[in-house]
């Protein structure tokens, strides 16, 4: 089974209007790090937002908020107020923490989404 | 405080030759990680060092790649004897705890 899945290859969002990318893992690790990276056109990977599997609240950071839903497996990134430079490919990516419950281990990536914002 | 430097950014070498991809953690991250990109895919974690030490190289081809994490200096990633199919972008990544950040990325093409 695949550890990260995101089911939208593409997204396409008009500028302004909040957007929702998913992303479903797979675990049975008790601690583990969900993570969203977003990879412009020009290829650098930008760290986004993190959300780690006790956190009681959706992380946010700015126009980003992570939806994480804990018995579904789903961690979807909401981006609000679409800027066209969010056109972008975006990574979902968990770590898993295994029994030593460390934070240091290895990031297994989705296989991504592509959004194009329109103006 | 400078972000994680990689360099070259691009590097083009022939098959047979060698591949050297040097990685400077930020500033106080002692945790290395580098991930390679092939065309249209994901990231694929290849292997996390400390300062001389590797902690996991369970993505590591078992041939002709090797890394290295000494006490000074950058981290290597060393690609011996590239073939066509080495061609894509490596990543590396360094943490302090939780959050892994990332450099600009490698462009390796072999031709």
């Amino acid at each position: 089974a695949q550890k990260i899945t995101q089911t939208q290859p593409g997204m396409f969002v008009q500028e302004k209007e909040a957007v929702t990318l998913d992303c479903t893992y797979d675990t049975s690790d008790p601690s583990y790090g969900l993570f969203w990276y977003k990879q412009p056109s020009s290829g650098e990977m930008i760290f986004l937002i993190y959300q780690g599997s006790y956190d009681q609240q959706n992380a946010t950071e700015g126009r980003y908020s992570l939806n994480f839903q804990k018995a579904r497996k789903s961690a979807n990134l909401v981006i609000s107020a679409s800027q066209l430079g969010d056109s972008a490919m975006y990574f979902c990516a968990m770590r898993e923490d295994g029994a030593g419950g460390t934070s240091y281990g290895k990031l297994t990536f989705g296989q991504g989404t592509i959004l194009t914002v329109h103006p | 405080n400078a972000g994680v430097m990689q360099n070259p950014r691009h590097l083009v070498r022939r098959r047979g030759q060698e591949a050297r991809l040097r990685c400077s953690p930020m500033k106080g991250h002692s945790h290395v990680y580098w991930y390679r990109q092939l065309p249209e895919e994901g990231l694929k974690f290849m292997v996390y060092l400390q300062k001389e030490n590797i902690i996991d190289e369970s993505g590591m081809p078992k041939e002709r790649f090797s890394a290295e994490f000494p006490k000074e200096g950058p981290s290597i990633l060393r690609i011996q004897q590239v073939v066509r199919g080495d061609s894509a972008a490596y990543f590396c990544a360094s943490s302090p705890i939780d959050t892994q950040y990332f450099g600009p990325g490698t462009r390796l093409t072999v031709l």
